[in-house]
């Protein structure tokens, strides 16, 4: 089975910009989940869908947002970049959501904002 | 914010040596997850321990978890010059998500 795959790896913005990013889960998993990696905060969650529905969102401003579309794959969406959102950015899948399972991580989107 | 501190931040060891991290939590939990990093890319799941277990086994990884005291240990024994990674403890509690430690920083030199 192939793995959990985000494109693109890297990216560089300019603030003010915005950004999509893009999550395609293991084949058969529901359930994806998207966390913000930087070194002073370091690993916070961002939301989780399952079934097309944001099913929990983290302590983020509403410049971040989501979507699942009904092949399970999501994207990510932060609009007017500031420097802060300087990080890597991971998505997981697991099968049912509940967190009860193991959480597959892709390799990460690394967003650099000038 | 994150759910509790690992300890060390920081170790540094020999091949062939073991090597432990510990973590701790602050609120209860179904299941706690270790991760392996290596140099800031994706996070590679090593393994799962429940609430209601207290060691699991998993080739040279040995996991404890005293949900009493909230903390949980990973033991590499072992270590080889490959071990070097960052090292994450993440806990699943009733909310929809993995709330991870500050991480350890493991350097295994050969």
């Amino acid at each position: 089975k192939a793995g959990v795959t985000q494109t693109p790896r890297y990216l560089i913005k300019t603030r003010g910009q915005q950004v999509t990013l893009s999550c395609s889960p293991i084949s058969g998993h529901r359930s994806v989940s998207w966390y913000q990696q930087t070194p002073g905060q370091g690993l916070q969650f961002l939301f989780e869908y399952f079934s097309e529905t944001q099913r929990n969102k983290g302590n983020f401003p509403g410049r971040f947002s989501g979507r699942q579309f009904s092949n399970s794959r999501s994207e990510m969406n932060v609009s007017t970049l500031e420097l802060g959102d300087s990080a890597l950015y991971l998505c997981a899948s697991s099968f049912r959501g509940t967190f009860t399972d193991t959480q597959y991580f892709g390799p990460g989107t690394r967003l650099t904002v000038l | 914010s994150q759910q509790g501190e690992e300890d060390p931040q920081a170790l540094s060891i020999q091949e062939g040596e073991n090597a432990t991290m510990n973590c701790s939590y602050k609120t209860s939990i179904n299941n706690l997850q270790w991760y392996r990093q290596n140099s800031g890319r994706g996070l590679v799941h090593l393994i799962l321990i429940r609430s209601n277990e207290r060691e699991k086994h998993s080739g040279r990884l040995r996991v404890t978890l005293d949900t009493s005291k909230k903390s949980s240990s990973l033991l590499i024994t072992a270590s080889r010059a490959a071990d070097t990674a960052s090292y994450f403890c993440a806990t699943a509690g009733s909310a929809r998500q993995l709330t991870f430690g500050s991480g350890t920083q493991l350097t295994v030199l050969p």
